[in-house]
């Protein structure tokens, strides 16, 4: 099942701060934000796991709720850099298989 | 270290022709998924493979879709009959071990598709 996100887009001037939320309606076994800048491939930010873990540095850091059913990504001070398209990704408990089922994508564009 | 690579970048093909899109995954990994990207969505899981085992391909239509990782040589997704829907950016991916559990996967630049 896709993971949401919200909001589905962001626009922010330099040195704002955003959170993008990513949500599923069941537990998940790990989350993985990854972000995209437009034509370009895939580039993995950072892995959550456990219940309430914080992960990340000063200015990109994520969460994972207790119930592990919600993360969210916190973008502090913006920079431009940051814009491109903001993907979470989960892979559920169980199963035979490791594949990652990637979120509805948040759109963050950061102006001078 | 060599990243994932994919050929060819770009790729045009009229309707009915076959496309073959090809991943060399980053040196000592050897699991590989292939995600389907349209414009403005996001990407979409097709399959994943070890060497020589296609380990889940539930997101891949039933037919004209195929893919293979052969014991030597790149992964390969194998498109016949191509139509116009079949247009979009194709992601490989690679990690050392199952990327879901334990870390990053590495992606491709892509393989984009246009179909006439």
């Amino acid at each position: 099942q896709q993971p949401v996100q919200s909001p589905q887009a962001v626009i922010l001037r330099e040195g704002e701060d955003a959170v993008i939320n990513c949500s599923s309606s069941k537990a998940l076994y790990s989350v993985h934000w990854y972000r995209q800048k437009h034509g370009e491939a895939p580039v993995f930010l950072m892995i959550l796991l456990k219940g309430g873990e914080q992960k990340g540095h000063e200015k990109i850091s994520a969460s994972f709720n207790e119930k592990k059913q919600q993360s969210s990504l916190y973008l502090t001070a913006s920079q431009l850099s940051y814009s491109g398209t903001y993907f979470c990704a989960s892979t559920g408990r169980g199963g035979a298989t490791n594949k990652l089922i990637f979120g509805t994508g948040t759109l963050l564009a950061v102006q001078p | 270290n060599a990243g994932v690579m994919q050929n060819p970048r770009h790729l045009v093909r009229r309707r009915g022709q076959e496309a073959r899109l090809r991943c060399s995954p980053m040196k000592g990994h050897s699991h590989v998924y292939w995600y389907r990207q349209l414009p403005e969505e996001g990407l979409k899981f097709m399959v994943y493979l070890q060497k020589e085992n296609i380990i889940d391909e539930s997101g891949m239509p039933k037919e004209r879709f195929s893919a293979e990782f052969p014991k030597e040589g790149p992964s390969i997704l194998r498109i016949q009959q191509v139509v116009r829907g079949d247009s979009a950016a194709y992601f490989c991916a690679s990690s050392p071990s199952p990327g879901g559990y334990s870390g990053e996967l590495f992606f491709g630049e892509g393989s984009r598709l246009t179909v006439l």
